[in-house]
């Protein structure tokens, strides 16, 4: 099984620019999150699905926007990129939550805005 | 609504015991644990569940007191491979019998020297 795979691995992008990073999962999961980590810092929460069709913001949305069309797929987009989105970008994915299964992680978008 | 833990950090030697703790404000229905090994992603560890349950690592234990909303980590004869960040992950509720969504706190930086 992959598991979580996020794309690109690593990005430099210019200030004012966007993107999309993207998540993909093979393990049938309902809940995909993004998380963001700055150096040195826990893992914050920027947006979350619990389905196809339903996103909801986490605790840092500002800047960013989701989408879940598919149970797979779960992409970040970056509108108008500045310096501090700079971070590193972790998908995560989980059958459910409140009954006890774990939250299963990608290996992580290196991101650089300059 | 992100978990606290303390210490921020911690240096053992190895075979030493320590403990990290996490608490919440708002009612937990679970508390996981995870551990992040540095350019990594958050590997799981363990859940512990309302009523008792724990599903997890066979060599760390944890404590969940569903009444202070606290719970404890206990890394016991510490090995040079337990060195990492520590991340414990609330599960909280949204909406009223509704959907949940995992937050982390701030990671306890944990260094086992020899």
């Amino acid at each position: 099984n992959a598991g979580v795979t996020q794309t690109p691995k690593f990005r430099i992008l210019k200030i004012g620019q966007s993107m999309t990073l993207q998540c993909t999962q093979d393990m049938n999961h309902n809940y995909m999150y993004w998380y963001r980590q700055d150096p040195g810092m826990g893992l914050k929460l920027i947006y979350y699905s619990v389905g196809a069709g339903i996103t909801d913001k986490g605790e840092v949305p500002n800047g960013y926007n989701v989408s879940r069309s598919t149970t797979e797929d779960f992409p970040l987009r970056l509108e108008l990129a500045a310096p501090s989105q700079t971070s590193v970008y972790f998908c995560a994915s989980s059958p459910t939550t409140g009954d006890g299964t774990e939250a299963f992680f990608g290996q992580g978008t290196r991101l650089t805005v300059v | 609504q992100q978990p606290v833990q303390s210490p921020q950090a911690v240096i053992l030697r190895e075979g030493e015991d320590a403990v990290i703790n996490c608490s919440s404000s708002k009612a937990l229905y679970s508390v996981h644990w995870y551990r992040q090994k540095h350019g990594e992603a958050p590997v799981f560890l363990m859940i512990l569940l309302k009523g008792g349950e724990q599903k997890g690592h066979d060599k760390i234990s944890a404590s969940f007191n569903e009444k202070k909303q606290q719970s404890s980590l206990y890394l016991t004869a510490s090995q040079l491979s337990y060195s990492g960040t520590y991340f414990c992950g609330t599960e909280i509720a949204v909406t009223q019998g509704g959907s949940e969504k995992l937050v982390f706190g701030k990671g306890t930086k944990l260094t086992v020297n020899p």
